[in-house]
């Protein structure tokens, strides 16, 4: 099946610093690639989509200039969550779909703002 | 609008059939998923079906679909320790720009 990875698996940073986090398809290209966010004991809640070689479209309530999204390849999309505070810890979890009906899901990153 | 509901919590003995209810309620859905998520872990997929299907079964795994009542079920046959996780109900739809829509999950405990 297709695999997609997410690095890093956790990071810790300090408050008002930027973090990336990076989402690749493996072994295939993804036209679609989205992003979620999961706080504990609660459901993955959709946080923007993007296609390669566009912006991304966000999600009611998202800040685009905090949660930057960049989809540069069919294989690779970034998340970076600029200036973060202890409220932006969470676990942060992508995916990427090519021209079918399943999505692939990442093994998520967790983040943790000191 | 789209949501998705699920009971969160199920507890089921070692041995027995596990069913998670889901309902949803946009009748524009297409697909409707079943992730598994293990602790700390990202999202599995399970089984879909697609909007024209009653019934899909895949060894231990038994989708059912109620169009008509926007229910969804899935079985587990002979539950196993290695079943505990969070199952997750999801649905896309047209209405929603094919976005997929989650619940908010089912924790399934395993007993002896």
């Amino acid at each position: 099946g297709a695999v997609v990875s997410q690095h890093p698996s956790r990071v810790i940073c300090k408050s008002g610093t930027s973090v990336k986090i990076e989402c690749r398809s493996l072994d295939f290209q993804a036209t679609t690639m989205f992003w979620y966010r999961q706080f504990p004991k609660q459901s993955l809640m959709l946080m923007a989509t993007s296609n390669e070689g566009s912006k991304a479209t966000y999600e009611q309530g998202v800040e685009k200039d905090k949660f930057l999204i960049n989809h540069a390849s069919l294989t690779l999309s970034t998340l970076t969550v600029t200036s973060a505070h202890p409220e932006d810890s969470s676990f942060y979890i992508c995916s990427a779909r090519y021209d079918g009906n399943e999505q692939f899901f990442g093994p998520g990153t967790r983040l943790t703002v000191l | 609008g789209e949501d998705v509901e699920q009971s969160l919590f199920l507890s089921v003995r070692e041995g027995d059939s596990s069913v998670i209810n889901c309902t949803y309620t946009d009748s524009s859905s297409t697909y409707l998923y079943w992730y598994k998520q293990e602790p700390g872990a990202g999202l599995q997929l399970l089984t879909y079906i697609f909007s024209n299907m009653d019934m899909k079964q895949d060894q231990r795994l038994t989708v059912l679909l109620n169009k008509k009542d926007k229910h969804l079920s899935l079985r587990i046959a002979d539950t196993q320790t290695g079943d505990s996780a969070i199952y997750f109900c999801a649905e896309r739809a047209y209405s929603s720009a094919s976005k997929i829509i989650f619940g908010s999950g089912t924790r399934l405990s395993i007993r002896p």
